[in-house]
């Protein structure tokens, strides 16, 4: 069965420094992979996937993730994080091939302090 | 947004009662979802449709049923509520079955079983 873990409950981070999020999968095959983010009281916004390709994909508001194969990760990361990036990070796999059912990590909560 | 509406955004019903949540889009998307986000669990898929009156079972279906008569209103309905249904609700659309197709996610409804 497929399923996203995210190790981290909470990341804190100061403004300006860079951040991670992790996240790894277990997926058959080649997966699908997307981070989504989640400001309070909202619904999940798309932040970026990675469906083939170059294993850094970049995606909204600066973010980029990067797709490693032997690892089978995709962590999120940030060169300057912002007060504003503070928010519920959701990493998602699915698979890929198929009806697109998609799993979700636990989140983790990114706090960025001024 | 996606152009995606849900109601009601919030609703407190007993034990036992029939609760009915709608969601609306307005850009005929023909893949649709239901799930709910819990502490500890992320996002987890109670039922998706894949058309007008296709419908299918996602990983926490029981309890809940689906229908979808018109592309752009799929409801949610949890026949006999239980306090195990207190949730947050979140519809979303895919623009297309290929897994490659990120989620767009609705506001969310918070459903409160008392």
């Amino acid at each position: 069965a497929q399923s996203v873990a995210q190790p981290e409950d909470q990341v804190n981070v100061a403004e300006g420094n860079p951040l991670t999020v992790k996240c790894t999968y277990s997926v058959s095959g080649n997966p699908y992979l997307f981070w989504y983010v989640q400001y309070p009281n909202r619904g999940l916004q798309f932040l970026l996937k990675y469906i083939t390709g170059d294993n850094l994909v970049k995606g909204s508001y600066g973010f980029e993730a990067e797709f490693n194969k032997s690892q089978t990760s995709f962590h999120l990361k940030k060169p300057s994080a912002l007060v504003s990036d503070s928010a519920l990070y959701f990493c998602a796999a699915a698979k890929g091939t198929g009806f697109q059912k998609l799993v979700f990590g636990t989140g983790t909560r990114l706090l960025v302090s001024p | 947004d996606a152009g995606i509406t849900q109601s009601p955004r919030h609703k407190v019903t007993e034990t036992g009662t029939p609760v009915t949540l709608r969601c609306h889009q307005t850009e005929n998307h023909r893949y649709m979802y239901w799930y709910r986000q819990d502490p500890g669990h992320g996002l987890r898929l109670i039922h998706y449709s894949y058309g007008v009156k296709d419908t299918d079972k996602g990983e926490v279906s029981d309890g809940y049923s689906v229908s979808r008569s018109k592309t752009e209103d799929f409801l949610l309905t949890l026949e006999s509520a239980t306090s195990s249904q207190t949730s947050v609700y979140f519809c979303a659309i895919s623009l297309g079955e290929a897994g490659g197709n990120e989620q767009y996610f609705g506001p969310g409804t918070r459903l409160t079983v008392t």
